[in-house]
């Protein structure tokens, strides 16, 4: 079945750090990749997607590209700030009957002033 | 426009107890899904309805677990009678329809912890 692997966390990085969160999925034919991120007391919310190989999905800084090849998805950002202390989720959506998106166990985030 | 919304936020009850979380969806989203992430793990799909259906509820972890949706609109996760393995956070969300790059949209969560 579909599977997502995310980098173990916690990660914690000084203001205007480079980040990387490690994403690679097993899945059939051609998923969608999600990022999803929690932020403090909040509910978890779209950060960016990609529907088909070799997409960017971009968002407040974030991009991650659809690599086919090596099945990943990685975020990443060139410079963080405090705000972007939150819980990173890498998640998909396969081509299946199944609808529903399958999540890898998330990484948390902490930005240092 | 209003967003998913789960109730209670928190709940804390004994082993044994029974345990009813709600979420209402946003309004026109015939697809709802409940997950649950346990102990910092990976979140893991629940059950999908449809409208009032049930379309996949194969996420399920046993028969304690009773989910409904009356009527297509909100939904209800019963738990009962909870077990100390059932604490964790259980997020709802919906979306209006299946393809694969409609976006999912998520409520807060509800977190539960059995005592």
């Amino acid at each position: 079945g579909d599977s997502v692997t995310q980098m173990e966390g916690p990660v914690t990085l000084s203001e205007e750090a480079f980040l990387t969160i490690n994403c690679t999925y097993t899945a059939t034919g051609y998923p969608s990749l999600f990022w999803y991120v929690q932020y403090p007391g909040e509910g978890l919310q779209l950060l960016l997607k990609a529907t088909k190989a070799d997409d960017k999905g971009s968002n407040k800084g974030f991009e991650a590209t659809y690599r086919k090849e090596t099945t990943s998805f990685h975020l990443e950002k060139g410079s963080v700030q405090v705000s972007d202390s939150a819980v990173y989720f890498c998640a998909l959506r396969g081509t299946g009957s199944a609808r529903q998106l399958t999540f890898g166990s998330g990484t948390q985030l902490t930005v240092l002033p | 426009e209003a967003g998913v919304t789960q109730f209670p936020s928190h709940s804390v009850i004994e082993k044994g107890q029974t345990v009813t979380l709600r979420c209402d969806p946003i309004s026109g989203h015939d697809n709802l899904y409940w997950y649950r992430r346990v102990m910092g793990k990976e979140i893991k799909f629940l059950l999908h309805f449809v409208k009032e259906s049930k379309q996949d509820e194969s996420g399920m972890p046993n028969n304690r677990f009773l989910a409904e949706r009356t009527g297509g609109t909100y939904s209800t996760l019963k738990v009962q009678p909870a077990e100390l393995e059932d604490s964790g956070v259980y997020f709802c969300a919906s979306s209006q329809g299946t393809e694969r790059n409609t976006e999912a949209f998520f409520g807060q969560g509800t977190r539960l912890t059995v005592v």
